[in-house]
């Protein structure tokens, strides 16, 4: 069985970090590209950047690039984000997805992120 | 910055065909891809480069692309179809991956 399975909830202080967790299962993980997610209550999905699991490449989206590191543990098969320097506004869902493989063909992978984690709540509060 | 723009919502009948846009400048040199979010749950994926259907997704979920528009058809609508749809792409640097604001269908 693919699947994901992220960290448990998490409240910070402002101004301190918050790291999550991401383990894959059931799939080829150094095969994949991670990418985190994050929706706050009632809004829409932004991204937030990826990771190429076998070169340990990242990306991260412009609003992040400051405070944001993606990284993965091949050992244990799990992906992570860690977010610096939190505030307020950071208050949301935070989700991981990878693709499954499942739709590469010989030459490439479409980059369909088939695989999601359960999502991590990440409350920043003073 | 560049924007992925989708309706607010949609509304349709059961059995009617549902059909929801997503525009964007970068379309005709970036696919589009589709997630469904059920309330509570997270996305789903329906629709991958602009065509294609991953396995499981029923047949009524179509996706087309044309110019800077991108299209999430689903012919017979059905009330548990009823979800958030985000149009997802890159951007148009090529560096950057990207959600639109999202549409509500409501099937009713």
């Amino acid at each position: 069985q693919m699947q994901l399975l992220q960290s448990g909830p998490e409240v910070k202080k402002p101004g301190t970090s918050v790291k999550v967790s991401c383990k894959a299962s059931g799939f080829s993980f150094p095969g994949t590209t991670v990418q985190w997610v994050r929706q706050a209550r009632g809004q829409r999905l932004e991204w937030i950047g990826w990771i190429v699991v076998g070169r340990g490449i990242p990306s991260y989206a412009q609003n992040f690039q400051e405070r944001v590191s993606i990284t993965r543990d091949m050992s244990t098969s799990t992906a992570y984000m860690e977010l610096n320097n939190v505030r307020s506004d950071d208050t949301a869902l935070y989700y991981c997805a990878a693709e499954s493989g499942l739709y590469c063909t010989s030459s490439s992978c479409p980059l369909a992120f088939d695989i999601w984690g359960q999502g991590t709540e990440v409350t920043v509060s003073s | 910055s560049y924007e992925l723009t989708q309706p607010p919502s949609v509304s349709v009948s059961p059995g009617q065909t549902a059909r929801i846009t997503c525009s964007g400048d970068a379309l005709p040199k970036y696919y589009a891809y589709w997630y469904q979010q059920k309330s509570g749950q997270a996305p789903v994926l329906v629709i991958y480069e602009d065509t294609k259907r991953p396995s499981g997704i029923p047949e009524r979920f179509s996706g087309s692309s044309s110019g800077t528009m991108a299209t999430l058809t689903i012919s017979g609508a059905q009330v548990e179809d009823e979800a958030d749809y985000y149009c997802y792409s890159t951007d148009s640097s090529g560096d950057y991956r990207l959600f639109g604001g999202g549409t509500k269908l409501t099937v009713l």
